[in-house]
């Protein structure tokens, strides 16, 4: 149990377009998912938290208007980078934890190359 | 906030040898303590976690140690495995305060022949 699904798992999209990536708890009901940010042979920086039906809460530093976050059920959360640009390009980890089970449960990332 | 120090960056071991990570946090509060291990081009993956009630915990050849008073935690690889090579990630967070993980640094392990 505990899988959590992310597509798609690499893109390549040109500058100023916009990249939708979503993530999925498969087997569980996530009441918070976390979207992280990955930078070769870096650690991972937390980027924002959400919880299905409200907003998402970002992380300092993280523009909120460039990092659309949608969280539209227990099962799915979505993150929109828009107006992409070169230095977005990034591995993007989702991140879903239910309240039961009190562990975050990890998607396997998504390898974001913008032109 | 909380800071998560984590050493060393890299460690190489002999197969059959055990590995040691060391991680140290500084927000007291922090109760809840994961180990992630990161296969290259994927997520992490949970091997194990503690809670700041218990001092250790086992399962198998992975184990973790917990001294709240110094604040530190430790995860324990015995009989290292060539899979076991990968990058481990500790992680602490205050369970029922936002339960935001803070992580640290990351360690390539590199178990060798």
């Amino acid at each position: 149990g505990a899988v959590v699904s992310q597509h798609p798992s690499w893109v390549i999209c040109k500058s100023g377009t916009s990249v939708k990536i979503e993530c999925r708890s498969l087997d569980f009901q996530a009441t918070t998912m976390f979207w992280y940010r990955q930078f070769p042979k870096q650690s991972l920086m937390l980027m924002a938290t959400s919880n299905e039906g409200s907003k998402a809460t970002y992380e300092q530093g993280v523009e909120k208007d460039k990092f659309l976050i949608n969280h539209a059920s227990l099962t799915l959360s979505t993150l929109t980078v828009t107006s992409a640009h070169p230095e977005d390009s990034s591995f993007y980890i989702c991140s879903a934890e239910a309240a039961e089970r009190e562990t975050q449960y990890f998607g396997p990332g998504t390898r974001l190359l913008v032109l | 906030g909380e800071n998560v120090e984590q050493h060393p960056s890299t460690l190489s071991v002999q197969e059959g040898d055990s590995a040691v990570i060391k991680c140290t946090y500084s927000d007291s509060a922090s109760n809840y303590f994961p180990w992630y291990k990161q296969e290259l081009g994927k997520g992490p993956q949970l091997i194990i976690d503690i809670r700041s009630n218990v001092g250790e915990k086992k399962d198998q050849r992975i184990a973790v140690t917990l001294n709240k008073t110094a604040k530190h935690f430790s995860l324990h690889i015995t009989e290292t495995q060539p899979e076991d090579s990968a990058v481990y990630f500790c992680a602490a967070s205050l369970r029922g305060g936002g339960n935001k993980l803070t992580f640290g640094t990351g360690t390539q392990l590199k178990v060798e022949l």
